[in-house]
């Protein structure tokens, strides 16, 4: 069965601290990596997608993620966060038959 | 171009009843899923339409069903509501399955609130 784990459930950084979230997910097949954020009060929105390619990835806002197939695992990084970062992080996962697994998400809260 | 929209915003309804939650795709979209979203258990995948078929679906007891039109526009319907079943329910539309990225948009969600 696919699965997506994140492992932080909460995480509580100060401004300009670096950031990594966790992510790993279970499938044996070709899978499309997601992040996905959801800022308060607002939709979720895509930060980034990774589905082949180069497996460093950029996106918005200055997040990026590095698929390691090896290690099932699809980190976010941000290597320094702002207040308005605060919002929770989803990660998820597509296969090829577009069955969508999504984790059950991280909360950040950035401190100014 | 419009995003998603879905309606109604928020639904408030008592044990036992039924509801049906409404879902406009974007323009040329014909992909549509839905997801229950609840505090501490992140998204959980209902089902997937497209050409008013159903693709996917999810690991949720018969009384969540869904539909799709020709228009592309989606309906859930959750019967005999549970207390459990207050969460909000988000859909998202994709261009059309298959595509290499599968990039879904998802809309504000529809809060329900079973008493």
């Amino acid at each position: 069965a696919q699965s997506v784990s994140q492992h932080n459930h909460h995480v509580i950084l100060s401004e300009a601290a670096s950031l990594e979230l966790g992510c790993n997910y279970s499938y044996g097949g070709t899978v499309n990596l997601f992040w996905y954020v959801q800022y308060p009060g607002q939709h979720l929105q895509l930060l980034l997608k990774y589905f082949s390619g180069d497996p460093l990835v950029k996106g918005i806002k200055g997040f990026e993620a590095e698929f390691i197939k090896s290690k099932f695992s699809f980190n976010l990084r941000k290597p320094s966060v702002q207040w308005s970062d605060t919002a929770e992080y989803f990660c998820a996962v597509i296969n090829n038959a577009g069955k969508s697994t999504f984790g059950d998400g991280t909360t950040l809260t950035v401190k100014p | 171009k419009a995003g998603v929209t879905q309606t109604p915003r928020y639904l408030i309804k008592t044990r036992g009843q039924q509801v049906t939650l409404s879902c406009s795709p974007i323009s040329g979209h014909r992909s549509v899923s839905w997801y229950q979203q609840t505090p501490g258990q992140g998204l959980q995948f209902l089902f997937e339409y497209f050409s008013e078929t159903q693709r996917n679906k999810g690991n949720f007891p018969g009384r969540f069903s869904g539909r799709q039109f020709s228009n592309s526009r989606s309906e859930m319907n959750v019967s005999t509501l549970e207390l459990g079943d207050s969460a909000l329910y988000l859909c998202a539309s994709s261009p059309t399955p298959g595509t290499p990225s599968y990039e879904q948009y998802f809309g504000p969600g529809t809060r329900l609130t079973v008493t």
